[in-house]
């Protein structure tokens, strides 16, 4: 099976900062990757789907890239409302393998 | 407005069983492949299976192939998933989960999620 890897695990940044989450396959998965942001007592949103297109309604800070084994997520202005953990995902079939997750907050 | 709606969770013994139900609205349900994902209390998410459109593409986490069945009835807009020898590592909220594209029978994007419902193992 596929396993996931996420990085950092946790992050502290300032409000305006870029943040960078990344995200790696133990083999290749094409651009079958999404980003969901989880914030606390609530059910997972959908951010991006095929590594970098932005899910309807999302706003535009944040952005995905790569292909293959490595995958990034950034935020180009962290809003405090962006306070969530986040989770890669792959959904190259057959398992929808999710990773451990980068929680991230304000310093 | 797509709805997604858990029931079925509970306090269960290990070794016991319990069948959840999502009932999903607004949308083509036969059309779109569907898939639970679980969540252990404070700890991140866990694909667990997909089903197609038609319910004849089926796949499983290897953490509980062997003891649980996805299944969907069309007719009744309504997602399935049959847990048996349930054990302590089981315990978790399970969410259904819409995947984002038209007949596209993949175990992901996931646009939609329902609020989902507790399941404990525990004796």
């Amino acid at each position: 099976d596929i396993q996931m890897t996420q990085s950092p695990s946790s992050l502290s940044a300032s409000v305006g900062d870029r943040v960078t989450i990344t995200c790696r396959a133990s083999q290749g998965i094409y651009n079958y990757l999404a980003w969901y942001q989880q914030k606390p007592g609530k059910v997972p949103k959908l951010l991006i789907y095929a590594a970098s297109s932005l899910q309807s309604g999302v706003p535009s800070r944040f952005s995905g890239s790569g292909s293959g084994t490595d995958f990034t997520l950034t935020i180009s202005s962290l809003q405090a409302e962006d306070v969530a953990t986040y989770y890669c995902q792959n959904y190259n079939r057959p398992s929808g393998t999710f990773g451990p997750g980068t929680k991230v907050d304000i310093k | 407005e797509v709805q997604l709606l858990e029931s079925g969770g509970g306090l269960v013994q290990p070794g016991g069983s319990l069948r959840l139900s999502c009932a999903a609205s607004g949308f083509t349900f036969s059309s779109y492949a569907m898939s639970w994902v679980r969540q252990a209390p404070g700890k991140g998410l866990e694909w667990v299976s997909n089903i197609g459109g038609s319910g004849d593409s089926t796949y499983y986490a290897d953490s509980v192939k062997g003891r649980f069945t996805i299944s969907r009835d069309n007719s009744k807009n309504t997602l399935y998933l049959q847990m048996n020898s349930l054990r302590a590592e089981d315990t978790a909220v399970y969410y259904c989960a819409k995947v984002l594209r038209f007949l596209e029978w993949l175990p992901g994007p996931f646009d939609s999620w329902g609020q989902g419902t507790l399941v404990t193992v525990s004796s």
